[in-house]
């Protein structure tokens, strides 16, 4: 089945520790993103890529890094420079070819300690 | 800037009514309006898409219209059962753009 896997769904991680969280998709998407969730506050755009080796920033980006050496895969890192990690992730890809419409993984969820 | 606006923010009603989800945008120049759901600690399960050139979209008992001239989309939940109770949000795709933007959502909570 086509889909976007993101793992690990759950992780714990001390202060000053980088961690990266994996999105990988086979439904053959340009356009992949990654989204942050808190409570009240709706979907943040992080990073976003249109096509391999070339991603931009999204609204909050301070803290984070992404690489989209393939087409299939867009890992999200989240530093040590980020000053409150805890939070949702959500990565997502998107295709014109049929209408935008997005896809979403089933989400990461990042406790630090 | 593109702007999203969800209302109401949450929502209670008894099994088996009839409800209507309301979304705003404040520009016009959309490239499609997708509706999600999300069940609590999940991703967003798409709903419906209506493209810039159509007026609504069905999928059973959800029916979600598209009114580009005022800015508006509506969700409609025929007969809401318990397990529509969930998160659901809209996206506005712009025409120039491949970054969408969210509206915060509707909290919904059918009980039996």
């Amino acid at each position: 089945d086509g889909g976007i896997t993101q793992s690990p769904k759950y992780l714990f991680r001390k202060e000053g520790q980088n961690v990266t969280l994996s999105c990988e998709q086979n439904l053959n998407h340009d356009a992949m993103y990654w989204y942050r969730q808190d409570p009240g506050q709706g979907l943040r755009l992080i990073y976003y890529s249109q096509i391999v080796n070339d991603f931009q920033k999204g609204d909050i980006a301070e803290g984070y890094s992404v690489s989209r050496e393939k087409k299939e895969s867009f890992p999200l890192t989240v530093t040590s420079a980020q000053k409150n990690p805890t939070a949702f992730y959500l990565c997502a890809s998107m295709t014109r070819e049929r209408a935008g419409e997005l896809f979403f993984g089933e989400g990461s969820r990042l406790t630090v300690l | 800037k593109q702007e999203v606006t969800q209302i109401p923010a949450a929502l209670s009603v008894p099994e088996g009514e009839n409800l209507v989800l309301n979304c705003s945008f404040t520009d016009s120049a959309i490239y499609n309006l997708q509706w999600f759901r999300q069940d609590p600690g999940k991703g967003l399960t798409s709903l419906l898409l209506i493209q810039s050139s159509q007026r609504e979209q069905t999928s059973g008992r959800l029916n979600a219209s598209l009114d580009k001239s005022s800015g508006r989309s509506t969700l409609y939940i025929a007969a809401s059962q318990p397990g529509d109770s969930a998160t659901y949000l809209c996206a506005v795709q712009p025409g120039g753009s491949y970054i969408p933007t969210f509206g915060r959502g509707t909290s919904l909570i059918v009980h039996p």
